[in-house]
């Protein structure tokens, strides 16, 4: 099936610093979703995109919708100790609701 | 709002036992999905309704899982009979306007 490559798999940063991963997948998607997970619970989500090209902010969160609908990434500014998690980038095709999810990013932030 | 609600919140069986849980989506969520998330992956679909209609069980092993909404309204996920590879949390998410929200989850261990 559709598998979506999630980049990078861990990654361990100083408090106050920013970070960055990204999505991407051989084939179109036309809505991307980003969410976090946290031990014991389930993705809560951050931020929905929805077109081409689409920026948008939830707070020192920012995602984009890359221009040829197969790629998206997300930054965190300056990162916090309560940012820890594993975020998962998910996408959505065609009509369809269902969701492509990658395997996520773990997030280990020091104070 | 109310999220999504499943129990329990955790099982231990041993293989070849059966186990079913449950969901009660967001209100008024028309579609429900299933999910199986094995250590360190996304989640993975297992089932999609919409209202009390099946919509993809594509990826279903239909040998030992079955899932049902008889109403329309929460949902029954069973296993039966267990095996070892069956260890995972099964989400429940609900959706509206293609963006997903998702339960806390079921740790399920198979001994």
């Amino acid at each position: 099936g559709q598998q979506l490559n999630q980049s990078p798999q861990s990654m361990f940063i100083q408090e106050g610093e920013d970070v960055s991963m990204n999505c991407t997948s051989s084939s179109i998607f036309n809505t991307w979703l980003w969410y976090k997970q946290e031990p014991g619970e389930g993705p809560v989500l951050l931020i929905a995109l929805y077109k081409a090209g689409e920026l948008t902010s939830n707070g020192r969160l920012t995602a984009q919708f890359g221009i040829t609908r197969k790629d998206s990434f997300l930054n965190i500014s300056a990162s916090i100790p309560s940012d820890v998690g594993i975020y998962f980038c998910a996408g959505s095709q065609g009509g369809s609701e269902k969701l492509v999810f990658g395997k996520g990013t773990k997030l280990t932030v020091n104070p | 709002e109310a999220g999504v609600a499943q129990s329990p919140r955790y099982k231990i069986i041993e293989k070849r036992q059966s186990v079913a849980f449950w969901c009660n989506p967001i209100s008024g969520h028309a579609t429900l999905y299933w999910y199986q998330q094995i250590l360190g992956q996304g989640p993975k679909l297992l089932i999609q309704f919409q209202n009390n209609g099946v919509v993809d069980d594509s990826q279903l092993p239909k040998d030992r899982f079955s899932a049902e909404r008889l109403k329309g309204v929460d949902s029954t996920l069973k296993i039966q009979p267990a095996k070892l590879e069956d260890s995972a949390v099964y989400l429940c998410a609900s959706s509206s306007k293609r963006v997903q929200f998702f339960g806390p989850g079921t740790r399920l261990t198979v001994l």
